[in-house]
């Protein structure tokens, strides 16, 4: 158990569907990101957010919306996904995302289809 | 541009036996390297961290070495056991605060 607690772990929708992914910690961190694992590849950082201010989106499409309204709960809005977006999506914490010797704790992630 | 390139991409070996994998990073400037372990379905989990200074460090049956001067390293698994199955994920962190995972090694320890 890392402390970061992500729900659901696996969900099935249709593109048409909206959805919503959760994450929880329980460390007092003040940093939370979302990671999205396609099969095959490494992890890709998607959102970073600092003190619940988003201080980082890497070219994220519109179709994922992030909403965090406190520095304990991370939110992910899914919205006309498309099937190339089925992955594992993993939500990490920090202690400070600015220090270079900051661990991220993982959940132990959603594992999205999209069909 | 920064990459991190791991290899083998998958291992099988025998409970027991020893292993090591391979990390080589082009990432700068650099800060930390990082191995991470992950089991199937869940999220990754850190083993060891290496700064510039340190060239070897160890978490129990885990070794961890560096060499920055090729931009190198390694993670040594002793006396392998089943748990030890999972990916191995290499992860550098540069002067920046910006991640750079590698894809991982896939380890299978066979009875």
């Amino acid at each position: 158990e890392t402390g970061v607690t992500q729900t659901p772990r696996h969900l099935v929708m249709g593109m048409t569907n909206k959805k919503s992914l959760k994450c929880e910690q329980h460390l007092g961190h003040n940093a939370m990101y979302w990671y999205k694992q396609s099969a095959k590849k490494p992890l890709e950082l998607m959102f970073v957010y600092s003190l619940e201010e988003r201080v980082e989106n890497n070219s994220v499409p519109s179709r994922f919306s992030p909403e965090c309204p406190n520095s304990s709960h991370l939110f992910l809005h899914l919205h006309t996904l498309q099937p190339e977006d089925s992955a594992l999506y993993l939500c990490a914490s920090s202690q400070g995302s600015g220090s270079t010797n900051t661990e991220a704790f993982f959940g132990q992630g959603t594992r999205l289809t999209v069909v | 541009k920064n990459q991190v390139e791991q290899s083998p991409q998958s291992l099988i070996i025998l409970e027991g036996k020893n292993c090591t994998l391979q990390c080589n990073y082009t990432v700068s400037p650099f800060s930390n390297l990082r191995w991470y372990k992950q089991d199937t379905g869940r999220g990754p989990v850190s083993l060891t961290i290496m700064t510039f200074s340190e060239n070897t460090k160890s978490n129990g049956r885990y070794t961890a070495t560096l060499d920055a001067d090729t931009k190198q390293s390694s993670l040594h698994i002793t006396a392998s056991q089943l748990s030890d199955s999972a990916s191995y994920i290499c992860v550098v962190t540069s002067g920046y605060s910006t991640l750079t995972f590698g894809k991982g090694t896939m380890l299978l320890v066979s009875p």
